[in-house]
């Protein structure tokens, strides 16, 4: 069965520091792989999405960025985190018709 | 692109009765709408979904609804328990030619025991 992994679980980290989080998936190949942030009480916001590798779609601009180098792995990154990156970061996968998320990184900005 | 709507944003509702959530979506080219609940500091998990070819159905104590021509789904839970207590998000997706999933604001569903 399919697996999705993400690390790490919470974060604290300062204004001005980087940033990266990472996200495997296991038991499937080629899966469309996404990257959504969630603030407080707050809906779900794309913030990319990747179809294969080295293939990145961002939905808003921000200071962040994805990459995709294996098929299987996603990671999301920041050269200088704001306060405004503060929340709840969910990797998805999904192959046609189903899509499932990974556990979430809690990221405080402080 | 697509927009889905989702209402009501909280619904309260007494242990045993029903509630009911309602989405609307703009793309007609959108064929497959999942339904996530999502408990407080955890992920969303897929509880039900359906496909453009199919008017309803149902899971136990859940069941989805599907009017292609209105373009709007809805999430029907029946005997509703404390447990049932949780955030649920809609969504829409063109899953044979679209790679996005577009998702509804949510809905903050209590249950009062």
């Amino acid at each position: 069965s399919q697996t999705i992994h993400q690390w790490p679980a919470t974060l604290v980290q300062p204004v001005g520091s980087p940033l990266s989080l990472e996200c495997t998936v296991e038991g499937t190949s080629n899966p469309n792989l996404y990257w959504y942030r969630q603030a407080a009480g707050r809906g779900l916001q794309l913030l990319f999405y990747s179809v294969g590798i080295g293939q990145i779609s961002s939905e808003v601009p921000q200071n962040l960025s994805a990459s995709r180098p294996q098929d299987r792995q996603f990671i999301l990154s920041s050269k200088k985190l704001l306060l405004s990156d503060s929340g709840f970061y969910l990797c998805a996968w999904s192959v046609p018709g189903e899509q499932y998320f990974g556990p979430g990184t809690r990221l405080t900005v402080t | 692109g697509e927009n889905v709507e989702q209402h009501p944003s909280t619904l309260s509702v007494q242990e045993g009765d029903s509630a009911v959530i309602k989405c609307t979506y703009s793309d007609s080219a959108s064929n497959y709408f999942p339904w996530y609940k999502q408990e407080l500091g955890k992920r969303p998990q897929l509880i039900i979904d359906i496909r453009s070819n199919v008017g309803e159905k149902k899971d136990q104590r859940i069941a989805v609804t599907l009017n292609k021509t209105a373009k709007h789904f809805s999430l029907h839970i029946t005997e509703t328990q404390p447990e049932d207590s949780a955030v649920y998000f809609c969504a829409a997706s063109a899953w044979n030619t679209g790679n996005q999933f577009y998702f509804g604001t949510g809905t903050s569903l209590t249950v009062i025991p």
